[in-house]
């Protein structure tokens, strides 16, 4: 069974600083995707990484991907209060007709000015 | 530009009163899904299909019955609601297989308090 855990769970950081955010999955799939969610709301798509050694970087945020060590980071750099949101890492199954996406339980962070 | 639509945002219902949580989606995505939320829980897979005319259990599927009525929507019943199904729901799309990135595409979420 596919399982998706995240860490840490809480992250409480100050502007300015770099901080990872570790996503560890346990079954093959090289296809990953990062969430972010403001308290209250849905779900927003950050980052899709579809194969090993994937980068993507938007803004302050970088998310990579090594499908050997079923691994994928997401690094915050010079944190800003705007990033204070929950976090999520998902992977799908990748089973031909019957693809379903479970999701890491997620780091909730908060950047304090 | 409405992508994934749910119906209702709020409800609270009795014990042992039925309802279904109604999802559209307009991206002609193949996949549907229904999630719940709960405080440190992360997103749990209730139902899926991965097309239409199927369905499948996901991680919670107890206490829920879905409906793949046509290409766009995707309905969750909750026939004899229980407290232990307070949460917030969301329906997500998505294109499926290899076609596109494989991202999902989240409703706005239905809040439901069972007393």
């Amino acid at each position: 069974e596919l399982k998706v855990e995240q860490n840490p769970l809480f992250l409480s950081m100050q502007e300015g600083k770099n901080y990872t955010i570790y996503c560890n999955y346990s079954t093959t799939s090289d296809r990953l995707y990062w969430y972010r969610q403001d308290p209250g709301k849905s779900l927003e798509s950050l980052f899709v990484l579809l194969s090993n050694g994937a980068v993507k970087q938007e803004g302050r945020l970088m998310a990579s991907l090594d499908t050997k060590a079923r691994l994928s980071t997401l690094h915050i750099t010079a944190a800003v209060h705007d990033l204070s949101a929950t976090y999520f890492c998902a992977v799908d199954t990748q089973k031909p007709g019957t693809y379903k996406y479970i999701f890491g339980t997620g780091t909730r962070l908060k950047v304090l000015a | 530009n409405a992508g994934v639509t749910q119906t209702p945002k709020f409800q609270v219902l009795k014990t042992g009163q039925s309802m279904t949580l109604q999802c559209a989606q307009d991206m002609n995505h193949n996949s549907m899904y229904w999630y719940r939320q709960d405080p440190g829980m992360g997103l749990r897979l209730i139902y899926y299909s991965a097309s239409e005319g199927t369905t499948d259990k996901g991680e919670v599927p107890n206490g829920y019955n879905v409906s793949r009525l046509n290409k766009r929507e995707f309905s969750l019943r909750l026939e004899s609601a229980a407290p232990s199904q307070t949460s917030v729901y969301f329906c997500a799309s998505s294109a499926l297989g290899r076609v596109g990135t494989g991202e999902l595409f989240f409703g706005e979420g239905s809040r439901l308090t069972v007393l």
